[in-house]
């Protein structure tokens, strides 16, 4: 199994800029989620979803976009990039038949310039 | 509203001594409880959980934790600490199980 899967890796962004960063899960979670991670602030919510067609947003919402129209895909857009979102970003996916242990990529590094 | 906090943002220990990491965690209903591990410029990695069964819960490389409903507290443990468990650990609750919440970590670090 690949689990969860992020891509880019690393993206460099201007300020104003739109871009849409890809999680995908191989597991059929119901549950998938967005967090951005910041130096001495854990790990925040950005978006998360229960199931196809279902999103809600958590946190720290303003500035993003999700949709969920598969189980496996949850997209996660910025939709004109500001400094303040750089940071490294986060999806994660899990079920209830397994406790709700979330099982997470290996992030996307992101630099607004 | 969940919320964590984590006390202790930096411990140090030496190899060979016992590991103690707290978190208190506010909940309205009976939670789930988590304990991820996260080593430089890599994601997550559960280490264990708590959902309602046993309260003392063993998790992946010899940590466990107890959950203690009347201190609100899920404090992760290790008999034995080696060099490999130098990174940072994250505590999470969640409600619901659709939407976690992380403390601010605490970055461990084993002196040889």
């Amino acid at each position: 199994n690949a689990g969860v899967t992020q891509t880019p890796k690393f993206q460099v962004l201007k300020t104003g800029q739109s871009m849409t960063l890809q999680c995908a899960q191989d597991m059929n979670h119901e549950y998938m989620s967005w967090y951005r991670q910041d130096p001495g602030m854990g790990l925040r919510l950005i978006h998360y979803s229960v199931g196809a067609g279902i999103t809600d947003q958590g946190e720290v919402p303003n500035g993003y976009n999700v949709s969920r129209s598969t189980t496996e895909d949850f997209p996660l857009r910025l939709l004109s990039a500001a400094p303040s979102q750089t940071s490294v970003y986060f999806c994660a996916s899990s079920s209830v038949y397994l406790g709700y242990g979330y099982t997470f990529g290996s992030g996307t590094r992101l630099t607004v310039v | 509203a969940q919320s964590v906090t984590q006390l202790g943002s930096h411990v140090s220990v030496s190899e060979g001594a016992l590991v103690l990491l707290r978190c208190n965690y506010s909940s309205s209903v009976p939670p789930y409880l988590f304990w991820y591990v996260q080593y430089p410029n890599q994601g997550l990695q559960l280490l264990l959980k708590y959902t309602s069964a046993a309260t003392l819960v063993k998790g992946i490389n010899g940590f466990e934790a107890e959950f203690k409903k009347s201190e609100t507290s899920f404090h992760l443990t290790k008999p034995s600490a080696h060099m490999s468990d130098a990174a940072e650990y994250f505590c999470a609750v969640s409600e619901s199980g659709s939407r976690l919440t992380f403390g601010e970590g605490t970055q461990l670090t084993v002196n040889p």
